[in-house]
This record gives C-alpha cells, structure tokens and sequence, in this order.
C-alpha cells in the first residue's frame, strides 16, 4: 500500500482544457513536493509546500496543501503540449523515527495532445 | 546549473555479478537519496544518508544490497550478487534543506540478465 495515494493514475486531455491530480495520505507532511519526470530523466522539483492551506503557483500551475497537510493537488490551466509528463506527489514524514524520508506516491501520467 | 551526476547511465550485467552505481551530489548537499524506479512498484526507497550519515535502508535487501557514502562527493549503491529481479531504474537525489526539495540524477539503467 503506497503512503501517498495519487489519483487519477492516467490522464489524457486536450490542449488547452484544465486538469487536476489529487495527492491523498493519512499521514501528515512537513512538507509535500511535486516533481515532473519525462523518459529517461529524474524526477524533476516542481514546487514545495509547506504550510497547511498554502496556494503556490508557477505559471499555468496552481499547487495546493491541505489543511490538515494530509493532501494536495495539482491544477493545470490551459494545458499545453509540453505539460506532459509524469507528475509525482512527495511527501517528508514528520514522525521522529523518520525525519527527512521522501516518499513518493505512484505518479499521474499526464498526456496532452495538440 | 549544478547537477546530481549518476554513473553509468546504462548497465547490462549477467546474474550474478557484482553491480557498482555511483553518484556525485551537487556540492554543499548534505542530504542524499537512493530511490529504485519500476514500472510495477514506481519510485522506491532503498536508503538515505545525512552528512554521510545512513539513516535510514530499511528499502533494501540487507543480504545483497550496500549503499555507503565514502566522502561528501561520492555515494555508491553495490549490489552482490545481482538477480534479474533488480532490474530497474536506480535514481540518486542530493539536498540541503529537506523542506526545499531535491536534486535528481538522470539515473542508471540496469539490466539483469
């Protein structure tokens, strides 16, 4: 069972429309990260968020931790093309027994066509 | 821009050979991650280190698989006797403020044949 549950596990839109991925757990965050990851490559930092209830954005990317910095999400607007990709939810447990361990959730395939 | 350099991108070995993966961390990092990539189980941890400290690789197969950090430029995953089973992607990340995010490297392709 994956600590961090990822939803939906594929996702396939036009260019254009807007699309949400949802990161879910039962566990609370210090922090939950977001990277990107094309074939071949790493896993590529996005945005960290921090504070529960925080609103980050980068562009057409709105990021969201919840308040109870059990979850987040991730909203594309008017995706483009060069938005696809495989977008993975990490989260630092705050436990004392493993502090600092990134853990990641499944990953959402992301794929936008022209 | 600094970068997590992973070495070799690609690896085919037979069963049973001795495996080395090494990764230099972007200098200053004291934090460094190695995470193994499979289709079926996705990104999964096998050990951290802190200030070449391991504190955690609870993830890895204690019998065949070593992570060790002998200085602050070089951390080595070693895998003796390799099985077609670790095939996979094995990925090494560096950071300095957990809270910040991490660094990753392009990865080591490894076949087990």
């Amino acid at each position: 069972t994956q600590l961090l549950e990822q939803s939906p596990q594929f996702l396939s839109i036009q260019e254009g429309e807007n699309l949400t991925v949802y990161c879910n757990s039962s566990s609370v965050f210090s922090s939950l990260q977001w990277y990107r990851q094309e074939p071949g490559e790493g896993p590529v930092l996005l945005v960290t968020v921090v504070t529960g209830g925080e609103v980050k954005k980068l562009k057409r990317l709105t990021f969201q931790f919840g308040d109870a910095r059990k979850d987040s999400s991730l909203h594309i607007t008017a995706a483009q093309p060069g938005d696809t990709g495989l977008y993975l939810c990490a989260g630092v447990l705050m436990t004392t027994d493993s502090w600092g361990k990134l853990q990641f959730g499944a990953g959402t395939q992301v794929v936008v066509t022209p | 821009d600094a970068r997590v350099t992973q070495t070799p991108r690609h690896k085919v070995t037979e069963m049973g050979q001795e495996v080395t993966m090494r990764c230099q961390p972007i200098l200053g990092h004291n934090t460094v991650f190695w995470y193994r990539q499979t289709m079926m189980q996705g990104l999964e941890l096998l050990a951290y280190f802190r200030n070449r400290a391991p504190l955690d690789d609870s993830g890895m197969p204690k019998d065949r698989f070593s992570a060790e950090m002998p200085d602050a430029t070089l951390a080595t995953l070693k895998i003796q006797p390799s099985e077609p089973r670790d095939s996979a992607v094995y990925f090494c990340a560096s950071g300095l403020v957990q809270n910040y995010g991490y660094t990753f490297g392009s990865g080591t392709r490894l076949t087990v044949v």
